[in-house]
């Protein structure tokens, strides 16, 4: 069973609107990150963000992490046709091997 | 700077065939990452290597699938008689040291016929 997971398989949004990308995870973690995959491209890196630290900001992101609860949210602001991609948050447990730990992924479209 | 360099991008294979994946990491980058990433879902890893050491391949089917990083710069990945279930994308990664920002490839697309 997946130890991460996005809640939604996809949203759409148009250009300049807002849109947040939640995460739930299954155990405890050291750290959460986001990535971003568009089409034909590997995943690419937005935020890392601690188990000590509940939010971190990168331009026109906003990430938050809830230890307690064991969720994770990713805010895009004025979103653009570019940020048209899969979300995925991934984990890192505090115990055992060092892995990231992938959630399915959201796709996000974002319309003219 | 290079990122992260993967070829082939495509390969098209028979069940029975076997195929190696290349990857040449971002230069001085000491962690790299092999993922298999399933149509539709996230990326998960097979393997990863701390300069030429494995570190862990618990999630390598051992039978048919191999990684070496023989001096600790490049890396191949190789499938010995492809099954249909192989088919995804695999995607290098490298990174220096752990919890650091991971760097990914843009991967190579198997097709298993």
């Amino acid at each position: 069973s997946q130890l991460a997971e996005e809640n939604l398989w996809a949203l759409s949004v148009h250009e300049g609107e807002s849109v947040t990308v939640n995460c739930s995870y299954k155990t405890s973690i050291t750290a959460l990150q986001w990535y971003r995959q568009k089409s034909g491209e590997g995943p690419a890196q937005l935020i890392l963000i601690r188990s000590n630290e509940r939010e971190k900001r990168n331009g026109r992101l906003r990430a938050t992490l809830d230890t307690s609860s064991q969720s994770s949210s990713l805010s895009i602001t004025a979103t653009r046709c570019e940020d048209t991609a899969v979300y995925f948050c991934a984990t890192v447990a505090s115990s055992g091997s060092w892995q990231l730990i992938f959630g399915s992924g959201t796709q996000l479209t974002v319309m003219p | 700077e290079a990122g992260v360099t993967q070829s082939p991008r495509y390969a098209v294979l028979q069940e029975g065939q076997a195929v190696s994946f290349w990857c040449d990491p971002i230069s001085g980058h000491d962690t790299l990452y092999w993922y298999q990433q399933p149509r539709d879902q996230g990326p998960q890893l097979l393997v990863y290597f701390r300069d030429e050491a494995v570190i862990d391949n618990s999630q390598l089917p051992s039978d048919r699938f191999s990684a070496v990083r023989p001096k600790g710069t490049n890396s191949t990945l190789k499938i010995q008689s492809a099954k249909q279930g192989d088919t995804a994308t695999y995607l290098c990664a490298s990174s220096l040291g752990l919890n650091t920002e991971v760097f990914f490839g843009k991967g190579t697309r198997l097709t298993v016929v």
